[in-house]
């Protein structure tokens, strides 16, 4: 079954963008559309897009529209999700998950501070 | 876009004591392909969201027998038979049917008396 493995823990300052990587391992990376899922500390589950490595589509939650970019390089089977713009509201652990296969990376923290 | 509510919002139980968990859409979940895209996912303290059941009433592999899933339409229900001490955390529906956007309950958190 794949796996997903993100990167680490990020800090940054407000009106910066970051980007999180997802590496899919253990199946065929173009075979799932990849999902991006974000928490905020205490809070619940938040979709914010998802995007299909096959083709390179995407769609994106209305609220994250303009601001979040999700990318992938398929030879390295990794994904990635860029926000851009961030504010102290951004701060969150952001996933990635295969949605429809329940599988969830890790989680990485992002911080947004000043 | 759909609006899932979960109730409970917190839930204490004794150990050994069965579990109930509610959650209810503003529209019916039921696909144009027949099926009903509603998962249900545990979160334990500092972990990822792990899935315990998808499409009402599968569980996921190596989900022990005590998680049920039931309903239809737009009401469900997640089960615990017997709660033990490793079942503490949040839960949360959601879902699948209507995407984009996928959408999640408020989550309930479980602990034990």
């Amino acid at each position: 079954q794949v796996q997903l493995v993100q990167s680490g823990a990020e800090v940054k300052k407000p009106g910066a963008s970051v980007k999180v990587s997802c590496k899919a391992s253990g199946d065929t990376f173009t075979n799932y559309d990849i999902n991006w899922v974000r928490q905020a500390t205490g809070q619940g589950l938040e979709w914010m897009g998802w995007m299909n490595p096959n083709s390179g589509e995407t769609g994106y939650a209305q609220k994250f529209q303009g601001r979040v970019t999700m990318t992938s390089n398929t030879p390295i089977s990794t994904a990635y999700m860029e926000l851009s713009s961030l504010t102290s509201e951004d701060t969150a652990v952001y996933y990635c998950v295969l949605i429809w296969f329940g599988v969830w990376g890790q989680g990485t923290l992002v911080t947004v501070s000043s | 876009d759909v609006v899932m509510t979960q109730s409970p919002l917190s839930l204490p139980v004794t150990l050994g004591q069965p579990a109930s968990i509610s959650c209810r859409s503003s529209q019916s979940l039921v696909h144009s392909d027949g099926n009903t895209y509603l998962s249900w996912f545990q979160q334990r303290p500092g972990q990822s969201p792990r899935r315990l059941i998808y499409q009402i009433s599968n569980r996921d592999s190596g989900v022990p027998d005590r998680f049920s899933g039931s309903g239809s339409g737009t009401d469900f229900t997640l089960k615990i038979s017997r709660v033990e001490a490793e079942d503490v955390g949040v839960y949360y529906c959601m879902q699948g049917t209507h995407w984009p956007p996928y959408t999640f309950g408020q989550g309930t958190k479980l602990e034990i008396k």
